[in-house]
């Protein structure tokens, strides 16, 4: 069993719409980390929480720790929101990644 | 905003040749780490390195594989004897602190292609 389940494993929008994209964890963590991969392969960070509730633009995470589950929303969904979507743990010193939420947001 | 850049972008080379991927931190940084992603597959940790030693690695982080940071700037991963299941898109990472509550910057990767 993965230490890190993420669903769905795809997700196919229209424009406009409110995403959830889950996460959960069977181990301890530090911290939380959601990630944003596009189709030429480069990460960019967008949240990471060890606690409560984090909000930058359209995009919000939540974790709930004691059922060591996280979410990620993004309200009012866009074409540009299209990419492969991934949670990571932090243990230790060393990233714990999930298999990754494609999601494609059609015009 | 400062980035952590990686050379080259995309790489091919023969099996049982030796690869030098190379990255340039973020320059207040100080821990650096590799990452490796096969096509279709999840991201996986390879190395963690602070202070010019390796401080975490992988199961996957055999004999095959070392990292060095040469100079003040560059943090590289050598692979001795490319196999063709080393092709993978490899990913440099670097973060201000170690503790597993710091974010990590990653690099665009360098796809690297074994034939």
């Amino acid at each position: 069993k993965n230490e890190v389940e993420q669903s769905p494993q795809n997700l196919t929008a229209q424009e406009g719409e409110f995403i959830t994209i889950n996460c959960s964890y069977s181990v301890g963590i530090s911290a939380l980390h959601w990630l944003q991969q596009h189709p030429g392969g480069g990460i960019v960070s967008l949240f990471m929480l060890s606690s409560g509730k984090k909000k930058h633009g359209r995009l919000i995470a939540t974790i709930n720790i004691q059922e060591k589950h996280s979410s990620l929303h993004i309200t009012a969904s866009h074409p540009r929101d299209s990419a492969v979507y991934i949670c990571a743990v932090s243990r230790v010193s060393r990233l714990t990644f999930g298999e990754g939420t494609q999601l494609t947001v059609n015009p | 905003e400062p980035e952590v850049t990686q050379t080259p972008s995309h790489q091919v080379t023969q099996m049982g040749q030796e690869v030098i991927l190379r990255c340039v931190p973020i320059s207040n940084h100080l821990y650096f780490y590799w990452y490796r992603q096969i096509l279709g597959q999840k991201v996986e940790f390879l190395v963690s390195f602070y202070n010019n030693e390796i401080s975490e690695k992988s199961e996957i982080f055999d004999d095959q594989f070392s990292v060095e940071r040469p100079d003040g700037s560059n943090f590289t991963l050598k692979i001795r004897s490319t196999k063709l299941e080393d092709s993978a898109m490899y990913f440099c990472a670097s973060s201000r602190g170690g503790g597993s509550n710091t974010e990590a910057f990653f690099g665009q990767g360098t796809r690297l292609t074994v034939v």
